[in-house]
């Protein structure tokens, strides 16, 4: 079975704090997701990335960056939070499985930004 | 652009009777389609996928979902519902990168003895 383990489940930061949200993967997969969810809005892409070193923006990516040195690994960095970065981060890894993306994902991290 | 349209943010059935969740979806080419299920403080699980191969496609636990190009419609059933099946739905499509997905807000299911 695929898993996709993230460092934290639950997580309390001050604004203003710089905050590292950690993600890994066992699959030997090459791409990787970092989503945010929050009620009434499903899950917004934030970035990916396809490869080591890669990256790239999602839909709503200001206030974070990524970095991804190794290929198990995608890390989701806030730079400086802020309360309107309280939510549900999800991490996904993926291959291409019938010409569709499927996406398997960890079990989240319930960030609160104070 | 891709994206997908829940027409309902709750339902609420009675167990052992059907389950429709409805999805519509807005694409620019011939999309990939799924559904995903989210049961509390759990992971997203995949159920079912379309990828133009047979437009009646079955998942798991006893769901299936249609696709209709005539009405840019992806809807989710199921039969007879169970307890266990209360949870948040989401359908998704292909995003635009052709790596991501982008969701639904999401239809939660409640299924009531």
């Amino acid at each position: 079975d695929v898993k996709v383990t993230q460092s934290s489940r639950y997580l309390v930061k001050r604004t203003g704090e710089k905050v590292f949200l950690e993600c890994v993967q066992d699959m030997d997969h090459e791409n990787m997701f970092w989503y945010r969810q929050d009620p009434g809005l499903g899950l917004r892409l934030i970035y990916f990335s396809y490869d080591v070193k890669m990256k790239e923006k999602g839909d709503i990516p200001e206030g974070y960056s990524v970095s991804r040195e190794k290929k198990e690994r995608f890390s989701l960095i806030l730079e400086s939070a802020s309360t309107n970065q309280t939510s549900m981060y999800l991490c996904a890894s993926s291959f291409i499985a019938g010409g569709a993306p499927e996406q398997f994902f960890g079990p989240g991290t319930r960030l609160t930004v104070l | 652009a891709q994206s997908v349209t829940q027409l309902d943010s709750h339902v609420s059935v009675s167990e052992g009777t059907p389950v429709l969740l409805r999805c519509n979806y807005s694409s620019s080419y011939s999309p990939s389609l799924f559904w995903y299920v989210q049961h509390p403080n759990k992971g997203l699980q995949l159920l079912l996928k379309y990828t133009s191969a047979a437009t009646l496609v079955k998942g798991i636990n006893g769901f299936e979902a249609e696709f209709k190009k005539s009405e840019t419609s992806f809807h989710l059933t199921k039969p007879s519902a169970h307890m266990s099946d209360a949870a948040e739905y989401f359908c998704v499509v292909s995003h635009n990168s052709g790596y991501a997905l982008n969701f639904g807000k999401g239809t939660s299911l409640l299924v009531t003895p």
